[in-house]
């Protein structure tokens, strides 16, 4: 029983790269969200997904973009890595609103 | 823009004490959910409140629900060293299908 999946668990990218975080969810949930957590400031909602198809803006969404082509997967994609992207990126998704939100294992993302 | 403020953020007591952990927002709740996350994990769910004046209980941990559902706490009875954690609280924003968005969290340390 999988749940949520996330790929790569640690990545170290040059300042300006590009990469695609992947989130795999086998659950046949509605809901996706991407986070970001740096210490003391709890987890940032970056992006998220109703649905397939549909995308939104969460509290802190610059400096990155996501795809939800199909229903398992949300992508996370940082365009021009910068040092401030340097995070540990979470990703979740829930069946509906205000159900519970499982979470990925994590990764690990240093920009240098 | 919703904000989640929790107090304190960080929390050092002996085994067998008792604490109490805050979550206010400037806005009522639609419902409030409460996460557990341990170093390398992602957080996983605790509990999920919805109606204000609402109390429930998890073995040691008791949550409780603001009556006009602007706050909620969680007390721990007797803490032990496999309390230790972050403790955070997440609300899915009114209005907003599917916004799910964390307080800063609160880092607990129990100390045997």
């Amino acid at each position: 029983n999988a749940g949520v999946t996330q790929t790569p668990k640690f990545r170290v990218l040059k300042t300006g790269q590009s990469m695609t975080l992947l989130c795999a969810q086998d659950m046949n949930h509605e809901y996706m969200y991407w986070y970001r957590q740096d210490p003391g400031m709890g987890l940032r909602l970056i992006h998220y997904s109703v649905g397939e198809g549909t995308t939104a803006k969460g509290e802190v969404p610059d400096g990155y973009n996501v795809s939800r082509l199909k229903k398992q997967n949300f992508l996370l994609g940082l365009e021009s890595a910068a040092p401030s992207q340097t995070s540990v990126y979470f990703c979740a998704s829930s069946y509906f609103d205000r159900m519970e939100a499982f979470f990925g294992q994590g990764t690990r993302l240093t920009v240098v | 823009t919703q904000l989640l403020e929790q107090s304190p953020q960080f929390l050092s007591i002996q085994e067998g004490e008792n604490l109490t952990v805050y979550c206010n927002s400037s806005s009522v709740f639609s419902s409030l959910q409460w996460y557990r996350q341990e170093p390398g994990e992602g957080p996983v769910l605790l509990v999920t409140v919805v109606t204000g004046g609402e109390v429930k209980k998890l073995k040691r941990l008791t949550f409780q629900f603001g009556d006009a559902r602007k706050d909620s706490s969680l007390h721990i009875t007797a803490a032990q060293p496999g309390d230790t954690g972050l403790y955070l609280c997440a609300e899915n924003v009114y209005n907003q299908g599917g916004k799910l968005i964390f307080g800063q969290g609160t880092e607990l340390s129990v100390k045997p």
